[in-house]
C-alpha cells in the first residue's frame, strides 16, 4: 500500500521560504508510471494545484505560483520536496502531497496534509 | 486559470439521487476527457472517487457515477447515504501549461 507523509515547519515568517518534504513508502519515486505533486487548501477554502515533478525531475507549476515555486525529487531518500519563497499570509494553508499516475489518474494517493501558517 | 464552477451546496433525501455540476471551458473540461472528482470529509484529505470522467477506482461504490457534456461535467450520487455527506471537488486537466484546475467545491447534505 502506498503511503505519503508530509513534514516541515508549521510556522513560516512573511517573506521567508516555505519548505516541505514528502516521504514515499510502498512505491518508488523513480517509477516511470508516476508524477508527484503538491496541492494546497487555505482554511475554509477550496483546493489549489501547486505543481508536480516527474520521475526524471521534469517540473510543472501552477502559472500563478510559478515564479516562487520549486519542486524537486531526492531518489536516494525516496522523497520529493516543495519550496515556496517570498511567502505571505495568503500562502497559509493545508499542504498535501499527492501521487499522479501517468496517463489519466490524478491524485490517486494523498498524504494526510500538513498545516502551514505564515505569520510573524 | 480560473477555478471550475460548482454549486456551493446540494442536498437530497437518503435513498434519492443528487447531481453536482462542474462547469469549465473548452480549455479544460470541454477539451479533455480527464475530469476527476474528490470526496473530502472535514479535517481529512480528499479521496479520488471518479477519474477520466466516468471511471471509478477500486473500492468506490457504484452509486457514484460521472458524466460530461460539452464544458460541463457532472457527478451523480444515486441512493444517497448518510455517509455521503461531504465536500466534493471536481478537477480537470487543463493542458501542458496549466496542468490541473479544481472546482470551487460543493457541500452535499443528506436530509
Amino acid at each position: 500500500q502506498v503511503h505519503l507523509q508530509e513534514s516541515g515547519p508549521g510556522l513560516v515568517k512573511p517573506s521567508e521560504t516555505l519548505s516541505l518534504t514528502c516521504s514515499v513508502s510502498g512505491d518508488s519515486i523513480t517509477s516511470t508510471s508516476n508524477f508527484w505533486g503538491w496541492i494546497r487548501q487555505p482554511p475554509g477554502k477550496g483546493l489549489e494545484w501547486v505543481g508536480s515533478v516527474s520521475y526524471s525531475g521534469g517540473t510543472y507549476y501552477n502559472p500563478s505560483l510559478k515564479s516562487r515555486v520549486t519542486i524537486s525529487i531526492d531518489t536516494s531518500k525516496n522523497q520529493f520536496s516543495l519550496n515556496l519563497n517570498s511567502v505571505t499570509a495568503a500562502d497559509t494553508a493545508m499542504y498535501y502531497c499527492v501521487r499522479d499516475v501517468y496517463g489519466g489518474i490524478p491524485h490517486d494517493v494523498w498524504g494526510q496534509g500538513t498545516k502551514v501558517t505564515v505569520s510573524s | 486559470q480560473s477555478a471550475l464552477t460548482q454549486p456551493p451546496s446540494a442536498s437530497g433525501s437518503v435513498g434519492q439521487s443528487v447531481t453536482i455540476s462542474c462547469t469549465g471551458t473548452s480549455s479544460d473540461v470541454g477539451g479533455y476527457n480527464y475530469v476527476s472528482w474528490y470526496q473530502q470529509y472535514p479535517g481529512k484529505a480528499p479521496k479520488l472517487i471518479i477519474y477520466e470522467v466516468t471511471k471509478r477506482p477500486s473500492g468506490v461504490p457504484d452509486r457514484f457515477s460521472g458524466s460530461k457534456s460539452g464544458n460541463t461535467a457532472s457527478l451523480t450520487v444515486s441512493g444517497l447515504q448518510a455517509e455521503d455527506e461531504a465536500d466534493y471537488y471536481c478537477s480537470s486537466y487543463a493542458g501542458s501549461n496549466n496542468f490541473y484546475v479544481f472546482g470551487t467545491g460543493t457541500k452535499v447534505t443528506a436530509l
